[in-house]
């Protein structure tokens, strides 16, 4: 199995509507950080968490990471077209390396129909 | 402004020939990546350089080759040995000092084997 899962693969809200992405760990996570990407671009960094509990907010998007460490949760409120793309998780799962080698999860493609 | 720039954006490349995938920095980061990424996968390291001269075979480093002549750059030599180079392939480089710190992307050079 994957050491990093997200779900689902794929998202299709209408515009308006809140939604969630998930991002599961087989592992303990010490930095787990959100990026967006438009098909055929590079990835844009969202969002980084380190602690189990913290919960951060950037505009309508938050993100939080769970107290166990192993499980990230990206949450979009009132959705709108601009949100759609890909949305990717890595996960820093060696303890030290703060952050030098992420392992990251397969994405997850947002449509947001207008 | 600061960055990353990788070139070309587009790379058409005969069966059999080595290709060589450009990817500077002026972040004065430390580290640098290469991934690759194909649909429905995510991003899978290839190589990953933390200083200069030095280097680091990543999840899928068979038929690729890098070097770090320069902290500015380290570019990716797709080989012949690579049985199936058609992909995105993109470059990243983070700071590695002060905790866990995002990585930041280039553009990505999509590459075509004919």
């Amino acid at each position: 199995s994957q050491e990093l899962e997200q779900s689902p693969q794929s998202l299709i809200v209408q515009e308006g509507k809140n939604l969630t992405i998930n991002c599961t760990s087989s592992k303990t996570l010490y930095g787990l950080y959100w990026y967006k990407q438009k098909y055929g671009e590079g990835l844009i960094f969202l969002m980084m968490l380190q602690k189990g509990g913290e919960e951060k907010s950037h505009e309508k998007i938050t993100a939080k990471l769970d107290e166990k460490k192993q499980q990230s949760s990206l949450h979009i409120t009132a959705s709108q077209p601009s949100h759609a793309g890909i949305y990717l998780c890595g996960a820093d799962t060696y303890r030290g390396t703060s952050g030098s080698r992420l392992t990251f999860g397969e994405g997850t493609q947002l449509t947001v129909n207008p | 402004d600061g960055g990353i720039t990788q070139s070309p954006k587009y790379l058409f490349r005969k069966e059999g020939q080595n290709v060589t995938l450009s990817c500077e920095q002026n972040l004065n980061h430390d580290a640098m990546y290469w991934y690759r990424q194909d649909p429905g996968q995510g991003l899978r390291l290839i190589y990953y350089s933390q200083i200069v001269n030095d280097f680091q075979k990543g999840d899928i480093a068979e038929g690729y080759s890098v070097s770090r002549e320069k902290k500015e750059s380290f570019p990716l030599t797709v080989t012949s040995a690579q049985k199936n180079p058609t992909a995105f392939y993109l470059c990243a480089s983070t700071l590695l000092a002060g905790g866990q710190n995002e990585q930041f992307f280039g553009p990505g050079t999509r590459l075509t084997v004919l």
